[in-house]
């Protein structure tokens, strides 16, 4: 099994700045990550595939990047209605698909 | 509107069943790959199951295997979970989701396994 592995577990970041999150596979998933975000009481949504792909009507300034087994998806302007939690996830080997732990990210 | 729809969950008790529902909608449904996705309270997200567009290949994780079934029918829409022997650690809401990178998600429906 892939474990995905999430850092920091908490981001404190002020409004504007830039967040930097980090993901690291156990072993090597090519460009096979998703990142997706999830606020409380909602499900997850898709906002990074191919690692580096952002999916449909996700605003340019998230970004991801990385392959093989570190990735990292940023935030590069903060906006308060991006206080989540950010999950990376790799479909390269399985069954399991496998999540990481995931990343809190709040304004500081 | 592209949607699912989760239904069927609630509170069962240890070693009760339960059949969870996903109505997909506003998409061909029958050409896609489905999942089922769990998160309990408080906790991440994990993986729970998975079936091809023709149902010929169905995966499970190994904390479910033996005892969920997924399944799913075309001509309806749907997407279904079987739950049996369910136990206090299969409490979540669980979540409904269109291929291996999930590009779509339902609301959830929540399961609770309690005495």
């Amino acid at each position: 099994e892939v474990v995905m592995t999430q850092s920091p577990a908490t981001l404190s970041v002020s409004p504007g700045e830039r967040a930097t999150l980090s993901c690291r596979a156990s072993q090597s998933v090519s460009a096979n990550l998703a990142w997706y975000q999830q606020k409380p009481g909602q499900a997850p949504r898709l906002l990074i595939y191919a690692a580096s792909t952002r999916a449909t009507g996700i605003p340019a300034r998230f970004s991801g990047r990385g392959s093989g087994t570190e990735f990292t998806l940023t935030i590069s302007s903060l906006q308060s209605e991006d206080c989540a939690v950010y999950y990376c996830q790799q479909y390269n080997k399985w069954p399991p698909l496998t999540f990481g732990g995931g990343t809190k990210v709040e304004i500081k | 509107e592209v949607q699912l729809v989760e239904s069927g969950g609630g509170l069962v008790q240890p070693g009760g069943s339960l059949r969870l529902s996903c109505a997909a909608s506003g998409f061909t449904f029958s050409s896609y790959e489905m999942n089922w996705v769990r998160q309990a309270p408080g906790k991440g997200l994990e993986w729970v199951s998975y079936i091809n567009s023709r149902a010929s290949i169905l995966y499970y994780a190994d904390s479910v295997k033996g005892r969920f079934t997924i399944s799913r029918d075309n001509a309806e829409n749907s997407l279904y979970l079987q739950m049996n022997s369910l136990r206090a650690e299969d409490t979540a809401v669980y979540y409904c989701a269109r291929d291996t990178a999930i590009d779509l998600w339902g609301q959830g429906t929540l399961v609770t396994v309690s005495s």
